[in-house]
């Protein structure tokens, strides 16, 4: 079946550093791939998504691409904020699994001042 | 904006209690869905429906049961509340698209205290 793993946390930096958050799947067919922000005591939001090979997610500064050669949809920012201290989840929705989305278990980001 | 709308933030229920958690949301989405949030365990899909009428079981369905009787409303029943049952629970609305590419809108969640 389809699976999802992300890059164990928790990640803890100091604002203006790089984030990497590495996310690699396993999926049936061809996957959209997702990015989701969770901040404290909120449900999740879309941060990002991709739909095909090479495309190039983006939004409020991060940004993955969908690598199907490695089946990896990492996720970067060039310089994180306290504000970007939330949980990340990186998630797929296989083509053939009829619409249900795969999950990895979640990222917790903390940024330091 | 569209919007997921869970009733309830912050609930506090007896065990043995007959629970309703309701979810509605306003983007004519087909698709509406069930999870349960518990630390290290991530996200873990109860129930989901692709229209009205219409319910499959997720992961883990057993002590939960739901309702959709209309396109925009999805309901979760805890039909003898246990303090098992302590969570978050969240709702998610998708569109039917071929590829599924465009992602969930989640509800901010309804945190359950069985007691």
């Amino acid at each position: 079946g389809d699976s999802v793993t992300q890059m164990e946390g928790p990640v803890t930096l100091s604002e203006e550093a790089f984030l990497t958050i590495n996310c690699t799947y396993t999926a049936t067919g061809y996957p959209s791939l997702f990015w989701y922000v969770q901040y404290p005591g909120e449900g999740l939001q879309l941060l990002l998504k991709a739909t095909k090979a090479d495309d190039k997610g983006s939004n409020k500064g991060f940004e993955a691409t969908y690598r199907k050669e490695t089946t990896s949809f990492h996720l970067e920012k060039g310089s994180v904020q306290v504000s970007d201290s939330a949980v990340y989840f990186c998630a797929l929705i296989s083509n053939t699994n009829a619409g249900k989305s795969t999950f990895g278990d979640g990222t917790t980001l903390t940024v330091k001042p | 904006d569209v919007k997921v709308t869970q009733s309830s933030r912050y609930l506090v229920k007896r065990t043995g209690e007959k629970v309703f958690l309701e979810c509605v949301q306003d983007m004519d989405h087909e698709n509406m869905f069930w999870y349960r949030q518990d630390p290290g365990l991530g996200l873990r899909l109860i129930y989901f429906s692709y229209d009205v009428k219409m319910k499959e079981k997720g992961d883990i369905p057993e002590g939960y049961s739901v309702s959709r009787e209309k396109k925009e409303r999805f309901s979760l029943i805890l039909e003898s509340a246990s303090t098992n049952q302590t969570s978050m629970y969240l709702c998610a609305s998708s569109m039917i698209r071929t590829g599924g590419s465009y992602g969930y809108t989640f509800g901010s969640g309804t945190r359950l205290t069985v007691v």
